[in-house]
């Protein structure tokens, strides 16, 4: 069964600061990963993908992740929050030879000034 | 950027009346699908449709559920008989030709109230 755990409901951190945003899978498939934004009345927006290339995926807007397959993992890092970065972000699961995509339940970071 | 727009934004309806929600994906996508999130819960898969037809469907999707794309653009979720439980924030999504690895791309939401 696919599952997508994200560890924080809720993070605040301060402009300028590092942020983190924690994601655990669990996929029976070699899967593809994925990271949604979603802005305050806007649709999901792709920050970025991981597609059994390249281990670490960079985004947009300065946003990486690391897939760790070993710790099933795929966290969403920033090395420095800025304040349009405030919003709900959605790790999202899908496999091989499956059209749908799992959600974890979101993370909601506050960007403090 | 092309892009999913679905229509209305927010709807109102009382409850046991038909809704429909609409989606214009984007017009080379092949895969169409919708999720629906409840307030404070998961984003939850509903129903995936290829080719005109459903491909995959949730256990939520029951019969009060259905979808079509009647003119090859509009692709519609229609719920016959809304509960009170059905109200959700509703999101359109398409991929192209390769499901496999290859990114969903979802509409702003359709936020479905039911009193």
């Amino acid at each position: 069964a696919q599952s997508v755990t994200q560890l924080d409901s809720h993070v605040s951190v301060s402009e300028g600061t590092p942020v983190l945003l924690r994601c655990n899978y669990s996929s029976s498939y070699s899967p593809s990963l994925f990271w949604y934004v979603q802005h305050p009345n806007k649709g999901l927006q792709l920050l970025l993908k991981y597609t059994s290339a390249a281990t670490l995926v960079k985004g947009i807007n300065g946003f990486e992740a690391e897939f760790k397959k070993s710790e099933t993992s795929f966290h969403l890092t920033k090395p420095s929050a800025h304040m349009s970065d405030a919003a709900e972000y959605f790790c999202v699961v899908s496999e091989d030879n499956f059209n749908k995509f799992y959600f974890g339940s979101g993370t909601k970071l506050n960007v403090k000034p | 950027e092309p892009e999913v727009t679905q229509t209305p934004s927010h709807q109102v309806t009382q409850m046991g009346q038909e809704v429909i929600l609409r989606c214009v994906p984007i017009s080379n996508h092949l895969y169409f699908y919708w999720y629906r999130q409840i307030l404070g819960q998961k984003v939850e898969f509903l129903v995936s449709f290829y080719n005109n037809e459903i491909s995959e469907k949730s256990e939520i999707f029951d019969d009060q559920f259905s979808v079509e794309r009647p003119d090859g653009s509009n692709f519609t979720l229609k719920i016959r008989s809304t509960k009170l439980e059905d109200s959700a924030m509703y999101f359109c999504a398409g991929t192209g030709w390769d499901t496999v690895n290859t990114e969903a791309f979802f509409g702003q939401g359709t936020r479905l109230t039911v009193v």
